[in-house]
């Protein structure tokens, strides 16, 4: 199917592990970004991504690593979880003229 | 960079009222706002987009308007329904970058 698609949907993971999260878009858009949604702070960026291989810090990056080897696949990796950590994160892509399409989102528990 | 204010935080309202999400930003720049809509346990939509060569735009019960000089942006919904209820987030976009500067998000309750 056609879209942007995040897994897994539920995460809970320990303190101190490594957990990856994935996001897969079929359009080729250009542009991927990964954020962070907590109560109180809206939408907050970690990492964006202007196309294969390119990629750049955001608002909050510190503890997040990110790659993107295809123009479809965007992961984000936690290298060692914490609890600050829990937040519901969200993937988006665009294709540079605007349009902004979000993912389902992964809700990451780390306990 | 650009900051994008958007008020109110909580918007209480009764089914067929309108309502009015505000926002302001600060980079002249800016020439792009789209509005998203997000329900529970589900990622932002984007339901509506102005650029900065248009004054107002409509879709059906919601509009958007923009005042290029104030910095400022509007989200309007007129006869509201129950499952208009969500968060609205405002964004607004430089013509010189692709990254979105998103507001802080307007939780939108309608009672029946």
């Amino acid at each position: 199917d056609a879209g942007i698609t995040q897994s897994p949907r539920y995460k809970i993971t320990e303190t101190g592990r490594q957990v990856t999260l994935m996001c897969h878009q079929t359009w080729s858009h250009s542009y991927m970004f990964w954020y962070r949604q907590d109560l109180g702070h809206g939408l907050r960026l970690i990492y964006y991504s202007a196309a294969a291989d390119i990629t750049d810090k955001g608002e909050v990056p510190d503890g997040y690593v990110v790659s993107r080897s295809k123009t479809e696949n965007f992961p984000l990796t936690l290298e060692s979880a914490t609890r600050s950590q829990t937040s519901v994160y969200f993937c988006a892509s665009s294709g540079g003229l605007g349009g902004y399409t979000f993912g389902s989102g992964t809700r990451l528990t780390v306990v | 960079g650009e900051n994008v204010e958007q008020h109110p935080s909580t918007l209480s309202v009764q089914e067929g009222d309108s309502a009015v999400i505000k926002c302001t930003y600060s980079d002249s720049a800016s020439n792009y706002f789209p509005w998203y809509k997000q329900e529970l346990g589900k990622g932002p939509q984007l339901i509506i987009d102005i650029r900065s060569n248009v004054g107002e735009k409509k879709d059906q019960r919601i509009a958007v308007t923009l005042n290029k000089t104030a910095k400022h942006f509007s989200l309007h919904i007129t006869e509201t329904q129950p499952e208009d209820s969500a968060v609205y987030f405002c964004a607004a976009i430089s013509g010189g970058s692709y990254i979105p500067t998103f507001g802080r998000g307007t939780s939108l309750i309608v009672h029946p």
